[in-house]
This record gives C-alpha cells, sequence and structure tokens, in this order.
C-alpha cells in the first residue's frame, strides 16, 4: 500500500543540536514531497519541497531535505536547534491512489527544544 | 496576493446540533480546495476536495459533507455532530493538482460536548 511514515511521534533536542526528523514514503510513481510546520493552533506552513531537480532541497528557516530516491527517504535537517522551531512537522507525499494523485500527510512529528 | 480565511477559530457545538464551517480564498481563481481534520495524535486526514463549483470528492465516509457554491468558497456541514466529530479542520488551496503546495488556512478547533 502506498503511505508515508514519519518515524518518531516526538523528537526532543537541546538548543545549538542537530535536528533530524524522517521521513519514508511508499510510491510506485516519483513522488512530490513537502515538509510543513505547525505552530500551536495554527494551519500548516510550507517549509520546503521537492518536485524535480536537485534532491537537496533547502527551505525557511535554515531547514533542508535531501530525496534519496534508493532509501524512499526524504529526511529534514538542521544543523543547529533554536528554540522557535519547537513545532509540529508533517511530512507530505503526493501518491498515485486509485487511478487519483492525493497529497498524503504523515502522522507529524512534534519537536521539542530543550535550553 | 492570495491569501485564504476560515472561520470560526473556535466552535463549541452540543452533540446532534448542526454545522457549518467556512472557507475563502482571495486572490486567485479556479483553485482547488481542500478539508483536512487533524485529530490529537493522528496527523491530517483528508475529507473532501473539489477541483471546481459544484464537485465534490469524499475521502472517508463519515457524519459530514463539503459543498462549493461559487469558485472560491468551501464549506463543510453536518446535519448532527456527534463527539467524534471533535478536532481540528483545516482547509486548503493548491493551484494544480498535487505538484504544487497547498496553503492551509489558520484553522477551526471544533469541540463537540
Amino acid at each position: 500500500a502506498q503511505s508515508v511514515t514519519q518515524l518518531g511521534s516526538h523528537v526532543s533536542v537541546s538548543e545549538g543540536a542537530l535536528v533530524l526528523l524522517r521521513c519514508n514514503y511508499s510510491s510506485s510513481v516519483p513522488p512530490y514531497l513537502f515538509w510543513y510546520v505547525q505552530y500551536p493552533n495554527q494551519g500548516l506552513q510550507l517549509l520546503l519541497k521537492y518536485t524535480t531537480g536537485a534532491t537537496l532541497v533547502k527551505g525557511i528557516n535554515g531547514f533542508e531535505a535531501e530525496f534519496k530516491k534508493s532509501e524512499t527517504s526524504f529526511h529534514l535537517t538542521k544543523p543547529s536547534a533554536h528554540m522557535s522551531d519547537a513545532a509540529e512537522y508533517f511530512c507530505a507525499v503526493t501518491l498515485v491512489i486509485q487511478g487519483a494523485q492525493k497529497l498524503v500527510f504523515g502522522q507529524g512529528t512534534r519537536l521539542t527544544i530543550n535550553p | 496576493s492570495q491569501t485564504i480565511h476560515q472561520w470560526p477559530a473556535t466552535l463549541v457545538q452540543p452533540v446532534g446540533s448542526p454545522l457549518s464551517l467556512e472557507c475563502t480564498v482571495e486572490g486567485t481563481s479556479n483553485p482547488n480546495l481542500y478539508w483536512y481534520r487533524q485529530a490529537a495524535g493522528r496527523g491530517l486526514q483528508l475529507l473532501f476536495y473539489s477541483v471546481g463549483i459544484g464537485q465534490i470528492s469524499s475521502e472517508v465516509p463519515q457524519n459530514l459533507s463539503a459543498s462549493r457554491p461559487q469558485d472560491r468558497q468551501f464549506i463543510l456541514s453536518s446535519k448532527k455532530l456527534l463527539l467524534s466529530d471533535s478536532g481540528f479542520y483545516l482547509c486548503a488551496w493548491s493551484v494544480r493538482v498535487w505538484d504544487t503546495e497547498a496553503f492551509f488556512g489558520q484553522g477551526t478547533r471544533l469541540t463537540v460536548v
């Protein structure tokens, strides 16, 4: 079945440490890939996206992600965490389901930053 | 520039009461429109999407319905709310189907009591 999996519903890192949020997908066609961030009681904001071209994608707030087709992954990273990065992060992938393209979200990863 | 408005921001409704959440988009024409529900710890679930006026696709069987009476207006409704309808509802739009990002409204926190 086609799906999106975010490994770890909660991730906690220290301020200044590396942030790594994992996303793996299952798709029968090359996907379009997105990372969104959601602050409490707000809508989702696009961090970055991969459609075609360079597999290392840079987004807002210092985040980047790399599309690895062989690993079917699109992990999100940031070299140095900031307190303001505390939020929930969603990986999203376009999948073909019953002949139609759908945007499917992972379950989300809540990122906590420790001072 | 394009903007998306969703209201109300919060809503507390008794079981069995009707529901109407409204979403409008400005600054674009013929957008694709979506309703998502976010339940605690369960990510985002696509409820409905629409590629044009009067065209609604339902993703999951449920107690809710959607309508698109105008090009940039998307309404989520229920005739009788259930406790399980509680959650955070998000409206979104996109330019093309799925190869560009979706833009989200600020969400409606619905509590059914």
